[in-house]
C-alpha cells in the first residue's frame, strides 16, 4: 500500500496566483481530510469528506479557500488568490473506522510558500 | 467541547533519560485517545492509542494509559534514544465521530 500520496511535496507561488493541492487516499478508505499546519497555530483542521461529500467546513478560513473530492480516489484544496499568510505545510489523510480501531493515516505533506 | 492540552515544549534530554509528556483533555463524549509523532520533513504517525479507560497503548518503547479519572494520557518511556527526536501530538476521537482533535505538540530533542 502506497500510503496517503500528495502533490506537489513544495510549492514557492507569487502572491495573488491560484495553488491547487492534490491528494489520493489509500484506496477503500471512505474520509477524507485537509488540515493546514503552522507554527503559530499548530494543526487545523480545514475540511473532511465523507464518502465523497463534504461533511464540515468550518475550518476552512474564508472564501478565498476551496476544496473537492469528485470521486473517491483524488481530492484537491485549492487557493486563489493565495496570500502570504497562507505559507504553511498542508496535509491529507485518509481513514477508515472499523470497530472502533480508527486508521488514521497522513500523507507526507505539502509545504506552500507564497512570496 | 472537545480538547486536548499537552505540557508546553520544547523538551531537550539526554540520549538515555526517561521521558514523560504530559496530555489531558475534554470530551463531551467517550473519547478513542492517540499519540501521533512527527519526524522532520514528514507526516504524522500513529504511535499508539487506547480506546477504552485502562487501557495500555504501547509501541516502539513508548507507553500511555488511558485514566478517566483524571482525563489523562500521559506518553512515556523509560530510555529515549536521538531517533525519538520528533514533535508529538497527542489526539481524541469521540467514539462515533471521525474528527480527529489534536494538542498543540511537544517537541522533544534528545542529545547524545
Amino acid at each position: 500500500d502506497a500510503g496517503v500520496i500528495q502533490s506537489p511535496r513544495h510549492e514557492v507561488t507569487e502572491m495573488g496566483q491560484e495553488v491547487t493541492l492534490r491528494c489520493k487516499p489509500i484506496s477503500g478508505h471512505n474520509s477524507l481530510f485537509w488540515y493546514r499546519q503552522t507554527m503559530m497555530r499548530g494543526l487545523e483542521l480545514l475540511i473532511y469528506f465523507n464518502n465523497n461529500v463534504p461533511i464540515d467546513d468550518s475550518g476552512m478560513p474564508e472564501d478565498r479557500f476551496s476544496a473537492k473530492m469528485p470521486n473517491a480516489s483524488f481530492s484537491t484544496l485549492k487557493i486563489q488568490p493565495s496570500e502570504p499568510r497562507d505559507s504553511a505545510v498542508y496535509f491529507c489523510a485518509s481513514i477508515i473506522q472499523q470497530g472502533g480501531n480508527y486508521g488514521y493515516t497522513f500523507g507526507s505533506g505539502t509545504r506552500l510558500t507564497v512570496v | 467541547g472537545n480538547s486536548v492540552t499537552q505540557m508546553e515544549g520544547p523538551v531537550t534530554l539526554s540520549e538515555e533519560a526517561f521521558l514523560t509528556i504530559n496530555c489531558t483533555y475534554t470530551a463531551t463524549g467517550y473519547p478513542s485517545l492517540f499519540w501521533y509523532v512527527q519526524y522532520p520533513g514528514e507526516g504524522l504517525q500513529l504511535l499508539l492509542k487506547a480506546t477504552k479507560a485502562d487501557d495500555k497503548g504501547s509501541n516502539k518503547g513508548f507507553e500511555a494509559t488511558y485514566r478517566k479519572e483524571t482525563t489523562s494520557f500521559h506518553l512515556e518511556k523509560g530510555s529515549v534514544q536521538v531517533s525519538d527526536s520528533a514533535v508529538y501530538f497527542c489526539a481524541l476521537i469521540i467514539q462515533g465521530a471521525q474528527k480527529l482533535v489534536f494538542g498543540q505538540g511537544t517537541r522533544l530533542t534528545i542529545n547524545p
